[in-house]
C-alpha cells in the first residue's frame, strides 16, 4: 500500500549529539511537511517542502534543518539535541496542484528521547 | 461532561451516545478544514473534510459542520464506540499556503 514511512519508530541520542529521522513516501507527493509533537499538545509545523522549495517556519530553532535529496525522502537533522527536543516527530505530505486531494497523509512518527 | 485537562479537554461520552467535538479555527482566510483521529503512539489519522464552500458534510457515522461566521467547525460522531476512545484534532489550511495548523485537540472517552 502507498504510504508515509518513518523510521526509526524509536530513537533516543544524547545531550548535544546529532541526530537524523528519516522518511520516505510511496504516494508520489509533492509536498513533505515536519511537525513536532509534545505530549498531549497538537502538532506543531516546523517546515515544508513544495517539490525541492523549502519554507521554514518563523518559530522553528535553527537547531532544527531539514534535507530533501528527492520527491520519495525527507530528513530532519536536529543539530544539538536538548531535553527540550524530546517529542514524538511527524511526517506528512500531500498533493498540490496535482490532484484534488490535499489532504495530509501522516507517518506513524518517531518517539525521540533525549538524556 | 467535558472537563480541561493539563493541556488538552477532555470530552467523556457512554458508548452508544453521539459525540460532539468542537474546535474554533483561528484564520478566516482558510478554505479547507480536517479532522484527525490519533491514537496514542501513532501519527494522525484523516477522518473527513470539508471545504469553505461548504456548511455540512457527512461520511460514515461521522458529520462535520462548519460555522465561518464564528469560524467554529464541530466533528459529530453517531453511536460512539469504544473504538473511537482517542485525540481529535482540526486541521486548517488556507490552499495557496500548503500549511496546515493544527487545533488543540480534545480527547474523546468512551464509557462502556
Amino acid at each position: 500500500d502507498a504510504m508515509v514511512i518513518q523510521n526509526p519508530r524509536y530513537q533516543v541520542t544524547q545531550f548535544g549529539k546529532p541526530v537524523t529521522l528519516s522518511c520516505s513516501q510511496t504516494l508520489n507527493h509533492n509536498v513533505m511537511y515536519w511537525y513536532q509533537q509534545k505530549s498531549s499538545q497538537a502538532p506543531k509545523l516546523l517546515f515544508h517542502y513544495y517539490d525541492k522549495d523549502f519554507n521554514n517556519e518563523a518559530d522553528t530553532p535553527d537547531n532544527f534543518q531539514s534535507r530533501r535529496p528527492n520527491t520519495s525522502f525527507c530528513f530532519l537533522d536536529i543539530r544539538s539535541p536538548g531535553l527540550g527536543d524530546a517529542a514524538m516527530y511527524l511526517c506528512a505530505t500531500s498533493s498540490h496542484g496535482r490532484a484534488d486531494n490535499e489532504k495530509l497523509f501522516f507517518g506513524s512518527g518517531t518517539q525521540l528521547s533525549v538524556l | 461532561g467535558e472537563s480541561v485537562g493539563l493541556h488538552l479537554p477532555t470530552l467523556s461520552v457512554q458508548e452508544g451516545d453521539n459525540s460532539i467535538i468542537n474546535c474554533a479555527y483561528s484564520n478566516s482566510a482558510s478554505d479547507y478544514f480536517i479532522w484527525y483521529k490519533q491514537e496514542s503512539g501513532k501519527g494522525p489519522q484523516f477522518i473527513i473534510d470539508i471545504r469553505s464552500n461548504m456548511d455540512k458534510r457527512q461520511g460514515q457515522r461521522v458529520t462535520v459542520l462548519l460555522n465561518k461566521t464564528v469560524k467554529h467547525l464541530s466533528l459529530q460522531i453517531a453511536a460512539t464506540q469504544p473504538g473511537d476512545s482517542a485525540v481529535y484534532f482540526c486541521a486548517e489550511t488556507n490552499s495557496g499556503t500548503y500549511k496546515y495548523i493544527f487545533g488543540t485537540g480534545t480527547r474523546l472517552k468512551v464509557l462502556a
